[in-house]
């Protein structure tokens, strides 16, 4: 157990639907990261959350938005879904980071999308 | 960040060692070598990084050539719960909070009884 807790762990729904997607990221943990892993796919990076602030960006649609509240927890907000959006979400979390050594990640366990 | 290059395919027989190599041609002075595995769909797992000296943890070794173009992971026992995908990935640590991994495909270890 990692620590990081996300819900749904399961989603159906149709195109052209909005989803919104949670993540609790581990305690004392300040930053919440982003990912989707298409079908055999590895990883893809969408968005970094630092204390409540956006801190970087990767291939993030327009059609997706993110937060990080003052509790710490993210959402991830999916709109207008596409078929091509089906996929694994992950969120991850990391302590503070240290400037001159980085820390791991910690996943969670992801939240399984399909769009029909 | 530098660009990986992985196996995609591998067979360990249980118990004996793992060897699982990664080739980073590119990878700069700053950056580190991280490795991740992810069993079948799970969240992915931490395992070991390294900046250039060898590493080692209850979990596996991590051999860091002397150039730092390419790292080797070592499970030293594998047992069958260690089949997973297995990702090597590069990254610098950045100004403040910013860091993002970029991942390949990963190497694909299958431990066989």
């Amino acid at each position: 157990d990692s620590g990081v807790t996300q819900t749904p762990k399961h989603l159906i729904t149709a195109t052209g639907q909005r989803v919104t997607l949670r993540c609790s990221p581990r305690s004392g943990d300040l930053s919440v990261y982003w990912y989707q892993q298409s079908l055999d796919q590895g990883l893809q990076f969408l968005i970094q959350y630092y204390n409540g602030e956006e801190r970087a960006k990767g291939n993030i649609l327009e059609r997706f938005s993110a937060q990080q509240f003052p509790d710490l927890h993210s959402e991830l907000n999916l709109s207008s879904l596409e078929l091509g959006d089906s996929a694994l979400y992950f969120c991850a979390s990391s302590v503070v980071e240290y400037r001159e050594v980085p820390g791991e990640l910690f996943f969670g366990e992801g939240s399984r999308l399909t769009v029909l | 960040d530098a660009k990986t290059t992985q196996p995609p395919s591998m067979d360990c027989a249980e118990g004996r060692a793992a060897n699982l190599p990664c080739n980073h041609s590119t990878i700069s002075g700053n950056e580190y070598v991280y490795w991740y595995r992810q069993i079948h769909s799970q969240g992915p797992q931490y395992i070991i990084h390294g900046l250039k000296n060898n590493e080692t943890n209850e979990m596996a070794s991590l051999i860091i050539t002397e150039d730092r173009k390419s790292s080797t992971l070592i499970l030293p026992h594998a047992t069958l719960r260690d089949t997973a995908v297995y990702y090597c990935i590069v990254s610098s640590p950045r100004a403040g909070n910013n860091r993002k991994l970029i991942w390949g495909l990963g190497t694909s270890l299958a431990v066989n009884p």
